[in-house]
């Protein structure tokens, strides 16, 4: 699978607790918000996304808040599970920038049972 | 329904070489972009196909990558002559038509290029 670089931010949460992975972003006029999970070996993985007039979007066990003033975006897992391992990363699309997305450099959350 | 599919899933070539990846979208996707990721930094794009046009080569690094998209259909990503810093894992995505009501971009499982 694909190595995670050596400088890669880390979370580890106890199985069943809540995690909170957090993101800041670069520019004030992204108007679209996506997170992606990456499993070892595979490609990013959608789970779920916001756009910039909305501060919450709830998912399955998912919950992501924006917060545009300080240009933060956060993904808040419910009940992690062990499957939950993984990097997740955030991304941005620049309003009038096409359809390419801008991502973070990535979180690792380790789940210990 | 198939997702995104990538070929080879690993490469390893001298430098000099010439490397060839091929990405195959979800059948009917209209937008196909090429990211990769080195040394472990984060997903960067690279470029963006709209059927077998080129919207935005905006990320592309140099005149060494070229990549194509015959027919609208799958695409290619040639890196001639290879370097170094070109090691890393790059990835395709495909999505629908915005009218159609695309938005999300659904990510092929990566070839990871290691150019020694």
């Amino acid at each position: 699978g694909e190595s995670v670089g050596l400088h890669l931010p880390t979370l580890s949460v106890q199985e069943g607790d809540n995690s909170i992975i957090n993101c800041a972003y670069s520019n004030s006029a992204s108007d679209y918000f996506i997170w992606y999970k990456q499993e070892s070996g595979k490609g990013p993985q959608f789970i779920i996304d916001i756009r910039s007039n909305m501060d919450k979007r709830q998912g399955q066990r998912v919950t992501v808040l924006l917060n545009k003033t300080v240009k933060h975006l956060s993904l808040q897992i419910a009940a992690t599970q062990p499957g939950d391992s993984a990097v997740y990363f955030c991304a941005e699309r620049l309003t009038g920038g096409g359809n390419k997305l801008t991502f973070g450099t990535g979180t690792q959350l380790k789940v210990e049972l | 329904e198939a997702g995104v599919t990538q070929f080879p899933s690993h490469s390893v070539i001298e430098k000099g070489q010439t490397v060839t990846l091929r990405c195959d979208p979800i059948s009917g996707h209209d937008n196909l972009y090429w990211y990769r990721r080195v040394m472990g930094k984060e997903i960067k794009f690279l470029l963006h196909f709209v059927k077998e046009s080129k919207q935005d080569e905006s990320g592309m690094p140099n005149n060494r990558f070229l990549a194509e998209r015959t027919g609208g259909t799958y695409s290619t990503l040639k890196v001639q002559p290879a370097e170094l810093e070109d090691s890393g894992v790059y990835f395709c995505a495909s999505s629908q038509n915005r009218l159609a009501g695309g938005r999300e971009q659904f990510f092929g499982p990566g070839t990871r290029l290691t150019v020694l």
